[in-house]
């Protein structure tokens, strides 16, 4: 069973047209979640952490909110650049300092 | 520009070959983390250096072999890989590993192609 599971696994949005990602997690013991952004041929580059349900986190045109059982990255009016690999990850106590990434979202906003 | 510098940015080598890929960072960070990411998928955890000390070892097979020769170097040595080993190798820091949870900084990998 997945403990991290990210949808949907595609996106297709208009220029301006927001949406969410959705990250659900079943580990225990939570100590983080992460979230990522991964180009083509290149590495994942950090967005935000959150570390406790309620917690928001906002950055231009993306806002990461945390439950305590799911995240989700919200995107206004998104622009073509936005277009990537959106990656989520956990970190809890039941694997240690071991990242565990979901498979991710891939998204495509079109002008 | 990710302040993780992986080299070589692509590499391609026999199976009988011997080859290193180089991770530096200049943050501080005392932890160094080696991925290995296969085409549409996530990252996979291969091994962590926490105060230049291997901490984990996921069951990496023995062809690879890290070394930390110190806080900002992490070099992967590499001998009769397979065709399978294929893929994108990413070198991450952190400021440390341990709680709270940090967020790991990704250098943008080595392509690696085994013949």
């Amino acid at each position: 069973e997945d403990q991290v599971t990210q949808s949907p696994e595609a996106l297709r949005l208009q220029e301006g047209e927001s949406s969410s990602l959705n990250c659900s997690y079943t580990v225990s013991g939570l100590r983080g979640l992460f979230w990522y952004r991964q180009d083509p041929g290149k590495g994942p580059e950090f967005l935000f952490t959150l570390y406790s349900a309620g917690e928001e986190k906002e950055k231009e045109r993306l806002k990461a909110t945390l439950t305590k059982k799911e995240s989700f990255l919200h995107i206004t009016a998104p622009k073509p650049e936005d277009s990537a690999t959106y990656l989520c990850a956990v970190q809890a106590m039941e694997y240690g300092n071991k990242l565990v990434f979901g498979a991710g979202t891939i998204l495509r906003v079109k002008s | 520009d990710t302040e993780v510098t992986q080299t070589p940015k692509h590499l391609v080598m026999g199976m009988t070959n011997k080859k290193s890929l180089k991770c530096e960072q200049h943050m501080g960070h005392r932890a160094m983390y080696w991925y290995k990411q296969k085409a549409k998928k996530p990252p996979e955890l291969m091994f962590v250096y926490s105060y230049e000390k291997l901490s984990i070892n996921e069951s990496v097979p023995s062809r690879f072999s890290p070394e930390c020769p110190n806080s900002s170097l992490l070099n992967l040595h590499l001998h009769a890989l397979q065709p399978e080993d294929s893929a994108l190798y990413l070198c991450a820091s952190s400021l440390h590993d341990r709680a709270p949870s940090l967020p790991q900084h990704f250098g943008d990998g080595t392509r690696l192609s085994i013949l």
